[in-house]
């Protein structure tokens, strides 16, 4: 089985700190994506990846950056946190075959102080 | 992104009883689409998928309908049961794109 974690299931910080949310695949997937989630708004994409050190901007970038420097690791960076960006976070992977069903970690809820 | 999943933000349904969740897209270019469970505290797991070329799938019960025409999906649960309580997304894509799309979501409750 897929199996796709998140370095923390609860996280609290403080405005202004830097965030970062670590993100692990095992499948040796090469799309990997970060979405947040908000009640009544659904998934949102921020960014994601294709290949190793590739990045595409999603839906809602602004505040965040990501880095992929090994394929199976996909971090998203909130340089300087604010409250707007608390949020459960989300993770995914999928591979580049025939299938779009992307794998989804278990999520981490971010609140900023 | 395109706007996908318009539809009822909740739903009740006695336990045993079959369950249908709707959902409506927008890009009539989409050839992919997909339902995802999510139940609290967990990431979304996925439930079935549909390409454009069929107009049902069945899975372990469940069902899944596309309807081109109308560009509406629809989820249909059996006897539904206190464990299928959870949101549900729809996402659609299209070939070449490397994202899915989703919905807002629809909050199952199975009451016992």
């Amino acid at each position: 089985d897929v199996k796709v974690t998140q370095s923390s299931r609860y996280l609290v910080k403080r405005t202004g700190e830097k965030v970062f949310l670590e993100c692990v695949q095992d499948m040796d997937h090469e799309n990997m994506f970060w979405y947040r989630q908000d009640p009544g708004l659904g998934l949102r994409l921020i960014y994601f990846s294709y290949d190793v050190k590739m990045k595409e901007k999603g839906d809602i970038p602004e505040g965040y950056s990501v880095s992929r420097e090994k394929k199976e690791r996909f971090s998203l960076i909130l340089e300087s946190a604010s409250t707007n960006q608390t949020s459960m976070y989300l993770c995914a992977s999928r591979t580049s075959g025939g299938s779009y069903e992307q794998y989804f970690g278990p999520g981490t809820r971010l609140t900023v102080t | 992104g395109e706007n996908v999943g318009l539809h009822l933000p909740t739903l009740s349904v006695q336990e045993g009883d079959n369950s249908i969740i709707n959902c409506a897209y927008s890009n009539s270019a989409s050839d992919y689409f997909i339902w995802y469970k999510q139940e609290s505290g967990k990431g979304p797991q996925f439930i079935i998928d549909i390409r454009s070329n069929m107009d049902k799938r069945q899975g372990q019960r469940v069902t899944v309908l596309l309807n081109k025409t109308v560009k509406h999906l629809s989820l249909q649960i059996a006897a539904t049961q206190p464990g299928d309580s959870a949101v549900y997304f729809c996402a659609e894509s299209l070939t070449g794109a490397n994202n899915l799309f989703f919905g807002t979501g629809t909050r199952l409750t199975v009451i016992p």
